[in-house]
């Protein structure tokens, strides 16, 4: 059973970059397809971004410029990095995955406990 | 702004059977068949309950079930337990963008 950890900073300063690590253990990173989703406090769920294990890279047009995502299978990490950060980046940020298998084209099954981050001087 | 619609709360008394509505267009929901279900209880991840419309992860009790009509689709819980009041969060593929979630529904179970 894959699992999935978030780690990072807990603490940003505006303007500067975000930089988050997904580490996955108990499977292959290449069977999956891979989301960062992001929560900030009280509020709903917001997508980020995908990796598909094609290698290419969808990301929210509200973000796409500020997000980058990227994989490094020879140590099973995937990588979030939001630059330009302010109060509003404010969140709880999760790694999460899916696979055709198991929950479809688009579906996540497989999430981490999140990161919280908050973005403040 | 989400990119679904989702009723901000709904109620249900144990044992009844209660639905959660999520209205997309027809770019996203009426377009496509790849609508997800989540589960969220306070300070934890969500959880997938459903996948592709009406299909159940491995798991998940058949309390749960999954439909769509036009640019609307539905959850629908039966037999009401304790445990299932948590928020919901609908998502869809969305043409061109990928994927969007609704607002959630916060369920209260009486």
């Amino acid at each position: 059973q894959v699992q999935l950890q978030e780690s990072g900073p807990g603490l940003v300063r505006p303007s500067e970059t975000l930089s988050l690590t997904c580490t996955v253990s108990g499977g292959s990173i290449s069977s999956h397809y891979w989301s960062w989703i992001r929560q900030p406090p009280g509020k709903g769920l917001e997508w980020i971004g995908n990796l598909y294990n094609s290698g290419s890279t969808n990301r929210n047009p509200s973000l796409k410029s500020r997000v980058t995502i990227s994989v490094d299978t020879s140590e099973n990490q995937l990588t979030l990095k939001l630059s330009s950060v302010t109060a509003a980046d404010t969140a709880v940020y999760y790694c999460a995955s899916g696979s055709v298998a198991t929950s479809g084209y688009y579906g996540m099954d497989v999430w981490g406990q999140g990161t919280t981050v908050t973005v403040s001087s | 702004q989400s990119a679904l619609t989702q009723p901000a709360s709904v109620s249900g008394s144990p044992g009844q059977s209660i639905t959660i509505s999520c209205t997309g267009t027809s770019g996203d929901i009426g377009g496509y068949n790849y609508v997800s279900w989540y589960q969220q209880h306070p300070g934890k991840a969500p959880k997938l309950m459903i996948y592709d419309v009406s299909n159940r992860p491995s798991g998940v009790s058949n309390r749960f079930s999954g439909s769509k009509s036009g640019n609307t689709a539905s959850l629908t819980i039966s037999g009401l337990q304790a445990d299932d009041e948590a928020d919901y969060y609908c998502s869809s593929y969305i043409n061109s963008i990928t994927l969007g979630f609704g607002g959630g529904t916060k369920l209260t179970v009486l």
